[in-house]
């Protein structure tokens, strides 16, 4: 079975910027894999950030963005500010079935 | 404004069933699908499963197939998700969320805490 794959874990420094990617275990991310990205907090339901690979949801900064970059989707957070400490999950599309990734802990120091 | 209020924490033993509910407002409920994910404590996301509200058709994830049924009620704007045969690991958050784009998962409930113990 396919697994989805993200970093574990990532740290920026504040104001900086950092890309967070979601592979395949076996083969590569592209546009029909509609991938898309979403932070939670402790405690919170997660919050959509970016859907269709490169498309913001209502009211998400546009510090934030999504690609294909190489082999992967990825989503890039420019300025990093606080509040951006949290997890970030990608989910993938493959045909009648959206795998997660495991998430990405993204600390802010 | 599109609001999913989901049903109140649950206590259940090993083998019962669980069914959570989520009322959707804000929107036609047949328009578009409702998911369902799951958040053990400390843990990923995973997906469950979704019905579309307007024809009742059903989509599982082959880990929760045989155990999870979803449903759509249209007189009440709800949506349902029932597990059975619960097990210690079942304990976790249900989420649902309701895809606007078809592919993605653009509004979510507050989430449900299912307690599986003995």
């Amino acid at each position: 079975q396919t697994v989805v794959t993200q970093e574990p874990s990532f740290s920026v420094s504040p104001g900086g910027t950092v890309t967070l990617t979601c592979g395949l275990s076996s083969g590569s991310v592209s546009t029909s894999y509609y991938p898309s990205w979403y932070q939670q907090t402790p405690g919170q339901a997660p919050r959509t950030l970016i859907y269709s690979t490169n498309t913001r949801s209502s009211g998400v900064p546009d510090r934030f963005s999504g690609s294909i970059l190489g082999n992967k989707a990825a989503l890039t957070i420019t300025g990093a500010q606080a509040d951006d400490e949290s997890d970030y999950y990608c989910v993938l599309y493959m045909g009648s079935n959206w795998v997660f990734g495991g998430g990405t802990k993204l600390t802010v120091l | 404004e599109v609001q999913l209020v989901q049903s109140g924490a649950e206590v259940k033993k090993p083998g019962a069933t669980v069914k959570i509910s989520c009322k959707v407002s804000g929107y036609t409920f047949t328009d578009y699908y409702m998911h369902w994910v799951q958040q053990a404590p400390g843990k990923g996301l995973e997906w469950m499963g979704l019905v579309d509200p307007e024809d009742g058709e059903t989509i599982y994830a082959e880990k929760f197939q045989g155990r999870v049924t979803i449903t759509a009620d249209t007189s009440t704007d709800t949506a349902y998700m029932e597990l059975s045969s619960l097990r210690s690991e079942d304990t976790a958050v249900y989420y649902c969320a309701m895809g606007v784009t078809s592919f993605s998962f653009d509004y979510w409930g507050q989430g449900t805490l299912v307690t599986v113990s003995s």
